[in-house]
C-alpha cells in the first residue's frame, strides 16, 4: 500500500533553516511528483510547491521563492523540503503528498515550530 | 493566481441530511477541481478529483459536479464520520490554490 512517512516534529529559532523528509513506499517513486502543503494553526491549506521525482523539475509558490528548496533522492524514495530564514509565522504542520493531478496520498504531517 | 472561494464557511447539519458545498474559481478551470476532507489532527483525504470522479475507497454518498468556475460537493446522507472540514483545490494552473474550507458541524 502507498505510504508517505514524514520526519518528526522540530523546534527552530527565527532565522534558522529546517529540513523535512518524506519517505515514500508502495509505488514507483519516480513516476509521480511530490507536493508540499502547509497548514498554520487553525488555518487552511497553503500550497508551497512541487517537485517531479522523475527529473527533479520544481515549481515554487511565489511567497517562498528564494528560501525554499525541494529535492528528491530516488535511491531511497525520499523527498525533502528545506525552508530557510524561518520566521514565527512559518510555524505550521508541513505535509507532503503524492501528486499526479490530484494529491491522492498524504504524509502524516510534520509540525515545525519557530520560536526564540 | 486563481482565487478559490467556498460557501458557506460553515454549516450545521444532522445525520441523514443532504449537504451541498459550493466552490467558485476566479477564472475558468475547466474540470480541474479536486475536493478534500480533513478531520482535526489528520492529513487531508482526497474525495473527488477532476470535479466529478470519486476517489477509490470513498463512499458513494459523496459526489461532485460543475465545470468552468462553479462547482459543488454533495453528501447525500450525512454520516457521523463526515463531520469535518472540506476544501476545494484547483489544478488548472500553477500555483495550485485551495479554497478556505467549509466546516461541517453537528446540529
Amino acid at each position: 500500500q502507498v505510504q508517505l512517512v514524514q520526519s518528526g516534529a522540530v523546534v527552530k529559532k527565527p532565522g534558522a533553516s529546517v529540513r523535512v523528509s518524506c519517505k515514500a513506499s508502495g509505488y514507483t517513486f519516480d513516476t509521480y511528483g511530490v507536493t508540499w502543503v502547509r497548514q498554520a494553526p487553525g488555518q487552511g491549506l497553503e500550497w508551497m510547491g512541487w517537485i517531479s521525482a522523475f527529473n527533479g523539475n520544481t515549481d515554487y509558490a511565489h511567497e517562498f521563492q528564494g528560501r525554499v528548496t525541494m529535492t528528491t533522492d530516488t535511491s531511497t524514495s525520499t523527498a525533502y523540503l528545506e525552508l530557510g530564514s524561518l520566521r514565527p509565522d512559518d510555524t505550521a504542520v508541513y505535509y507532503c503528498a503524492r501528486v499526479l493531478g490530484a494529491l491522492d496520498y498524504w504524509g502524516q504531517g510534520t509540525l515545525v515550530t519557530v520560536s526564540s | 493566481d486563481i482565487q478559490m472561494t467556498q460557501s458557506p464557511p460553515s454549516l450545521s447539519a444532522s445525520v441523514g441530511d443532504r449537504v451541498t458545498i459550493t466552490c467558485r474559481a476566479s477564472q475558468s478551470i475547466a474540470s480541474y477541481l479536486n475536493w478534500y476532507q480533513q478531520k482535526p489532527g489528520e492529513a487531508p483525504r482526497l474525495l473527488i478529483y477532476d470535479a466529478a470522479s470519486l476517489q477509490s475507497g470513498v463512499p458513494s454518498r459523496f459526489s461532485g459536479g460543475g465545470s468552468g468556475t462553479d462547482f459543488t460537493l454533495t453528501i447525500s446522507s450525512l454520516q457521523p464520520e463526515d463531520f469535518a472540514t472540506y476544501y476545494c483545490q484547483q489544478r488548472y494552473l500553477i500555483p495550485l490554490t485551495f479554497g478556505p474550507g467549509t466546516k461541517v458541524n453537528i446540529k
